[in-house]
């Protein structure tokens, strides 16, 4: 059963537009959110985070939302780049846990 | 400081054989998780070991098993390969684990079994 899913297998944006991923978690216990991305032939490298007490985290370009009554959260990229062009993957914890649980992904790609 | 190391990068195998996948976490790192990737399924949590113990386990068969080192290096084994084995098998280290401690990834092995 999974517990993080990422329902868009793609995304196609235009470079200088928003680009929004959507991440659903079904397990209430989660407490503790993730966004990851990975290129080809690299392994994922951490991109930006928000607990469960907060929501809305921005860094730079990259802002995650969360809404816990929807379970749901969403990272948004503005304004997108084509070396934005990655698979991003949203995890989450449990406040006691000691593995991160990964949705399928989705790849976005952003065109100049 | 380097980063988290995975060996070989590279793997054929053929049904049946067992294979052994290492992996050198970043230094002061004590925490090793495993995970599969696969085009259809993302990533799956393997395991994670923590000062040479296992703290936690995914949803795989006991084919699967790992180990930590000492200097927190850490194997992961696969025995009586199938061709569903087939995947990016990912290291990450981070220090202490859980949700204080981000992932830093290796770039994988890739495994292929034929």
């Amino acid at each position: 059963d999974q517990q993080v899913k990422q329902n868009s297998p793609s995304l196609s944006v235009q470079e200088g537009r928003i680009s929004i991923l959507n991440c659903d978690y079904t397990n209430s216990m989660f407490d503790y959110f993730l966004w990851y991305k990975k290129y080809p032939a690299e392994g994922p490298t951490f991109l930006i985070s928000i607990s469960s007490i907060k929501d809305k985290n921005e860094d730079g370009r990259f802002t995650v939302f969360l809404n816990k009554s929807a379970k749901h959260l969403s990272l948004h990229i503005v304004p997108s780049q084509p070396g934005d062009s990655a698979v991003y993957f949203c995890a989450a914890i449990t406040q006691a846990g000691t593995a991160l649980i990964f949705g399928k992904g989705t790849t976005l790609s952003v065109s100049s | 400081k380097a980063g988290v190391t995975q060996t070989p990068r590279y793997l054929i195998k053929t049904r049946g054989q067992q294979v052994t996948l290492s992996c050198s976490p970043i230094s002061g790192h004590r925490s090793v998780s495993w995970y599969q990737q696969t085009p259809g399924q993302g990533l799956q949590f393997l395991f994670e070991y923590f000062s040479e113990t296992q703290r936690n386990k995914g949803n795989f068969p006991g084919r699967f098993s790992g180990r930590q080192f000492s200097n927190s290096r850490s194997e992961m084994n696969v025995s009586t390969l199938e061709l569903g084995d087939s995947a990016l098998y990912l290291c990450a280290s981070s220090r202490g684990g859980g949700r204080g401690s981000p992932l830093h990834f290796g770039n994988g092995t890739r495994l292929t079994v034929t």
